[in-house]
């Protein structure tokens, strides 16, 4: 079955410290992968994507991630976060096929205290 | 300004009272999902819809009801809600395709007592 792992539910940082947010899928033979941010009381917004070539994508608020095939995993990673990447991240991945849906983990809260 | 709406964003209702949640969307998006958020369980998609008058069961289908009878709108029905069914809900769309990014409305919140 298709599934999204998010290896860490809560993951608590120090404000400047650098993180790694882990996601790991079930494999197939070719995949759209996804991260997604929610911060409190709002809706989620695309951080970041991976389609094709380069496997280092670069995201907004000075995330990045990398795709790795061989492990099927997409980790998220910031060298310094500050208080406002306080949030849920949510890694999600598309299987391809008709019903074109996303599969989602179920989260990794954020923490980063001063 | 490219937005998916929701409303209302808070309800609270009683259990077997009838309501509906409109979904709104102004990016002439053909897929539309509806999901629910709860605690330790991420989201999960409860129906979707590939383009007007088609739509389809998502993951937990039970006590939902869906209709898309025009492109924008996508509203989501309890015909008779339950406790179970207390959670935050997002509407969502996105052009067709598995490389577009998916948009996520503002939320609802639900409480059915």
């Amino acid at each position: 079955a298709q599934s999204v792992t998010q290896l860490d539910s809560q993951v608590p940082v120090f404000e400047e410290a650098p993180v790694e947010l882990r996601c790991n899928y079930s494999s197939s033979v070719s995949v759209y992968l996804f991260w997604y941010v929610q911060y409190p009381n709002q809706g989620l917004q695309l951080l970041l994507k991976y389609l094709s070539g380069s496997t280092l994508v670069k995201g907004i608020n000075g995330f990045e991630a990398e795709f790795n095939k061989s492990q099927t995993s997409f980790h998220l990673r910031k060298p310094s976060v500050h208080i406002s990447d306080t949030a849920e991240y949510f890694c999600a991945v598309y299987y391809g096929g008709s019903q074109g849906n996303l599969i989602f983990g179920k989260g990794t809260k954020l923490s980063v205290k001063p | 300004e490219a937005q998916v709406t929701q409303n209302p964003r808070y309800l609270i209702t009683v259990t077997g009272k009838k309501l509906t949640v409109t979904c709104s969307q102004n990016m002439n998006h053909e897929y539309m999902s509806w999901y629910r958020q709860d605690p330790g369980l991420g989201l999960r998609q409860i129906y979707y819809s590939m383009n007007v008058e088609v739509t389809d069961k998502g993951d937990v289908p039970e006590g939902y009801k869906v209709s898309r009878k025009e492109k924008r709108n996508f509203p989501l029905i309890l015909e008779s809600p339950s406790p179970n069914q207390t959670s935050l809900y997002f509407c969502a769309s996105r052009e067709r395709g598995g490389r577009e990014t998916q948009y996520f409305g503002p939320g609802t919140r639900l409480l059915v007592l």
